[in-house]
């Protein structure tokens, strides 16, 4: 079974600019978490996509969305690029079956703001 | 809010020893994960904690968790180089589905 990919996996961008993140789960998983990981901040939750619909959202400015598809690849967006903003940015998938609800993280993308 | 804590933050052991990671939580939580990171890599599941009183082994490294205290411990023995890495834990918000990861502990092996 293949994984968790993401794509760029690497990114450079400038202040200002806009950027798109994309996850692809593992095959029939329909939940898709989004992690933004600093040295600073840790590894911080941003949202959660569940069957097309944002089921959880973290504490993280409007500039940060997302969003999935009915083949639960999910997007993510972040406008107006700051300079805090680069990080890498984790996506995960879990099957949302049963009780144990394991996350499997994809490779990353390294999200640089310069 | 929930809120987990690691220790220590850095750790740096010879080969051979035996040393613990700590992870204390603070609500109510009994799904508790812990996962290994690499420099410049993404997480890679180690151990999924799912009762009071879980215990699981892989090799060298032993997780268990203890709800009541709200501490899980993973415990590494007769440390290898290989081990060297960044350890998370991480606790399930129920009703959210939230995971909430700990500061991480880099553990570094001396030959």
């Amino acid at each position: 079974k293949a994984g968790v990919t993401q794509t760029p996996r690497y990114l450079i961008k400038t202040r200002g600019q806009q950027v798109t993140l994309s996850c692809s789960p593992i095959s029939g998983h329909r939940s898709v978490s989004w992690y933004q990981q600093t040295p600073g901040q840790g590894l911080q939750f941003l949202f959660e996509y569940f069957s097309e619909t944002q089921r959880n959202k973290g504490n993280f400015p409007g500039r940060f969305s997302g969003r999935q598809f009915s083949n639960s690849r999910s997007e993510m967006n972040v406008s107006t690029l700051e300079l805090g903003d680069s990080a890498l940015y984790l996506c995960a998938s879990s099957s949302d079956l049963g009780t144990i609800y394991e996350q499997y993280f994809g490779p990353g993308t390294r999200l640089t703001v310069t | 809010e929930l809120k987990v804590e690691q220790n220590p933050l850095f750790l740096s052991m010879q080969e051979g020893k035996n040393y613990t990671i700590y992870c204390n939580y603070s609500t109510t939580s009994d799904r508790l994960y812990w996962y290994r990171q690499d420099p410049g890599k993404s997480l890679e599941s180690l151990f999924v904690l799912l009762s009071n009183g879980a215990v699981k082994q892989e090799g060298r490294l032993m997780a268990s968790l203890d709800t009541k205290a709200r501490l899980s411990t993973l415990h590494i023995t007769a440390a290898v180089h290989d081990l060297s890495a960044t350890y998370f834990c991480a606790v399930l918000n129920f009703g959210n589905e939230k995971l909430t990861f700990g500061t991480g502990t880099r553990l570094t092996i001396i030959p």
